[in-house]
């Protein structure tokens, strides 16, 4: 089956404006997490949705905001964008339960690179 | 919150053994991931350890303490395509994971 899209691959953006980024998860899977990573800040957790509601966020400020349709689909949106915010999205589905069971593996999307300029 | 520990950087050589540690301190613990992830590439999902002991899976094994909060990625017969960034994941009981820094491992013939 496919696995987990991301679009765009590639996106430069200047400061101030703000950004959609856009992940398919596999099919059946209902939990999308996304991430960011950055050379200095490794991998760091944004936001879980599952079932069209978020389910756990990680320490970014506001500007960061999410979405899931009712096909999982899911859309991340960056307000106000800094020159701090270049760094690969990275968003992974799951097969993950409504109980949070962890043995089930992310799968990971070949992510989006966003420069900002 | 949560804290997990690993080593920035290891180097090794081809056909031997490494041992990549990862330390960690969380609430909830609910599994420990380790993910291989090549430059440029998508992290790949490489074990999954929830309770103590070791994992094996060919040439990788994964170990797990909970009392200790520590595990280990056992790498043997280091192949070059082993240079990688190997990420060590904590599970929680509310479904948050969180990942380390990743640890660059870079294989020399």
């Amino acid at each position: 089956k496919a696995g987990v899209t991301q679009t765009p691959r590639y996106l430069i953006k200047t400061r101030g404006q703000q950004v959609t980024l856009s992940c398919s998860p596999i099919s059946g899977h209902r939990s999308v997490s996304w991430y960011q990573q950055t050379p200095g800040q490794g991998l760091q957790f944004l936001f879980e949705y599952f079932s069209e509601t978020q389910r756990n966020k990680g320490n970014f400020p506001g500007r960061f905001s999410g979405r899931q349709f009712s096909n999982s689909r899911s859309e991340m949106n960056v307000s106000t964008l800094e020159l701090g915010d270049s760094a690969l999205y990275l968003c992974a589905s799951s097969s993950r339960s409504p109980r949070g069971q962890a043995n089930t593996e992310a799968f990971f999307g070949q992510g989006t690179r966003l420069t900002v300029v | 919150g949560q804290n997990i520990d690993q080593p920035t950087e290891m180097t090794a050589t081809e056909g031997a053994i490494v041992q990549i540690n990862c330390t960690y301190q969380t609430s909830g613990f609910n599994g420990l991931f380790w993910y291989q992830q090549h430059a440029g590439e998508a992290p790949t999902f490489l074990s999954y350890n929830v309770l103590d002991g070791l994992e094996e899976k060919g040439r990788f094994s994964s170990f797990l303490s909970r009392s200790k909060g520590y595990s280990y990625l056992l790498l043997k017969e280091l192949q070059m395509k082993d240079s990688a960034s190997y990420l060590c994941a904590v599970n929680t009981n509310a479904g948050k994971s969180t990942f380390g820094d990743g640890t660059t491992l870079t294989v020399k013939p």
